[in-house]
């Protein structure tokens, strides 16, 4: 069982450019989530879903996008990247919605736009 | 907002114990993760506590006390391998809020 991947597991992107962070699980999950994580500030939420169909805005929601069009597969786009957004990007999933289930996190992406 | 404090940094020596501390302010509270995460690597699961008091798995416990918004994660016993960040977490809003991680380091 993979568990969680994400593609790719770097990238350089060009500012103004666009970019699909891909997450994909294999445990059935419900609920899936978005974060980054930046030296010195910890991971931060981005946005979630809690079943497919349905997405929310985290804590720095401005400038990406997600859908949910299946359970397995969470998406995040940079329509028109800054530097500000490189980051390491990790998703996750867990189980439950409640928050109250441990989150499985997948090896991350770590994105430099210049 | 949400406040999630831990001190930034630890050392300990190999077979010591070492207790790392989180202190939060949050607009609402369902319960408190502890996660490691290895330099590189993904964050993993640690302990979730939910009622007050101390839960012991292995060599890692976690406490917590509601009342004083205060958790504390102790390693014993430590291992070269446990070097690494400790990152706290609180289930806000069915959401986690994450402070900014400790990173021990474990010296032989």
């Amino acid at each position: 069982t993979a568990g969680i991947t994400q593609a790719p597991t770097s990238q350089i992107l060009a500012a103004g450019r666009s970019m699909t962070l891909r997450c994909t699980q294999d445990m059935r999950h419900n609920a899936m989530y978005w974060y980054r994580q930046d030296l010195g500030l910890g991971l931060r939420l981005i946005h979630y879903s809690n079943t497919a169909g349905t997405t929310g805005k985290g804590e720095v929601p401005d400038g990406y996008s997600v859908s949910r069009a299946n359970t397995d597969d969470f998406p995040l786009t940079l329509a028109s990247a800054v530097p500000s957004q490189t980051s390491v990007y990790f998703c996750a999933s867990s189980v439950g919605t409640s928050g109250n289930h441990e989150q499985f996190f997948g090896p991350g992406t770590r994105l430099t736009v210049l | 907002g949400q406040n999630i404090d831990q001190p930034t940094e630890m050392t300990a020596t190999e077979g010591a114990i070492v207790q790392i501390n989180c202190t939060y302010q949050t607009s609402g509270f369902n319960g408190l993760f502890w996660y490691q995460q290895h330099a590189g690597e993904a964050p993993t699961f640690l302990s979730y506590n939910v009622l007050d008091g101390l839960e012991e798995k292995g060599r890692f416990s976690s406490f917590l006390s509601r009342s004083k918004g205060y958790s504390y994660l102790l390693l014993k016993e430590l291992q070269m391998k446990d070097s690494a960040s400790y990152l706290c977490a609180v289930n806000n809003d069915y959401k986690l809020s994450f402070g900014a991680g400790t990173t021990v380091t474990v010296r032989a």
